[in-house]
């Protein structure tokens, strides 16, 4: 069965020190969401991507985040230079067809540290 | 702005038990609804969705829920729980053209052996 991989597992980063978090979504898919989840919080959408650029963006999305699709397969997440409060889970996902019955494919998502 | 909220942070049962966890939206327009499980360890794993038609969907692992429009809920149960169900349950909400998702907080759901 297909599945959303993504690398590392768990990462542990100084405070203002720059993190990529690498995502392999569903081969066939076109839109790619990243989320993240606080512990103890709900899930939180930061960003959709479509077509090469970002459809949607959340509020806790700002200047420091940046995603990138640089090949055929990966679609990164950039946070520029972190803070504590960075420290989450965060989750990428894919879907086939953006809005028009198909559901969301997660991936086991990256536990990021920030000391 | 949207929101979706759900009733229990934790709940505990002995196998056998009937569930039912609540999920309530205030989106109101047309949605796309959907559960995910999160067994200890793993990814968010889709549970059952419901994009229109018959408001009692059937999901994995002997799950249903039930969309009311009108309380603008969508209520996961399950007859018979088992030990195997403990887990986080999250319910999520699209608006009907958009394609991220609103979550919930979650409900931890413990089943004891």
């Amino acid at each position: 069965e297909p599945e959303v991989t993504q690398t590392p597992s768990h990462q542990v980063t100084q405070m203002g020190q720059e993190v990529i978090l690498r995502c392999v979504p569903i081969s066939n898919h076109l839109y790619f969401y990243w989320y993240r989840q606080i512990l103890g919080q709900k899930v939180e959408f930061l960003v959709s991507f479509y077509n090469n650029e970002i459809s949607e963006k959340s509020e806790i999305f700002d200047d420091q985040f940046s995603v990138e699709r640089p090949d055929g397969s990966n679609f990164t997440l950039k946070i520029r230079s972190t803070k504590l409060e960075d420290s989450a889970m965060y989750f990428c996902a894919s879907s086939g067809d953006r809005g028009r019955g198909t559901e969301a494919f997660f991936g086991q998502g990256t536990r990021l540290t920030v000391v | 702005a949207q929101s979706v909220s759900q009733h229990n942070h934790h709940v505990i049962l002995s196998e056998a038990a009937s569930l039912e966890l609540g999920c309530n939206y205030s989106y109101g327009g047309t949605v796309n609804l959907f559960w995910y499980v999160q067994y200890p360890g793993q990814h968010l794993q889709l549970l059952l969705k419901y994009f229109s038609g018959d408001p009692l969907v059937k999901g994995i692992k002997g799950f249903e829920a039930e969309f009311i429009k009108s309380k603008f809920s969508f209520n996961l149960r399950k007859p018979s729980v088992q030990w195997s169900d403990t887990a986080e349950y999250f319910c999520a909400v699209r608006k009907g053209s958009q394609g991220n998702l609103i979550f919930g907080k979650g409900t931890k759901l413990s089943v004891k052996p």
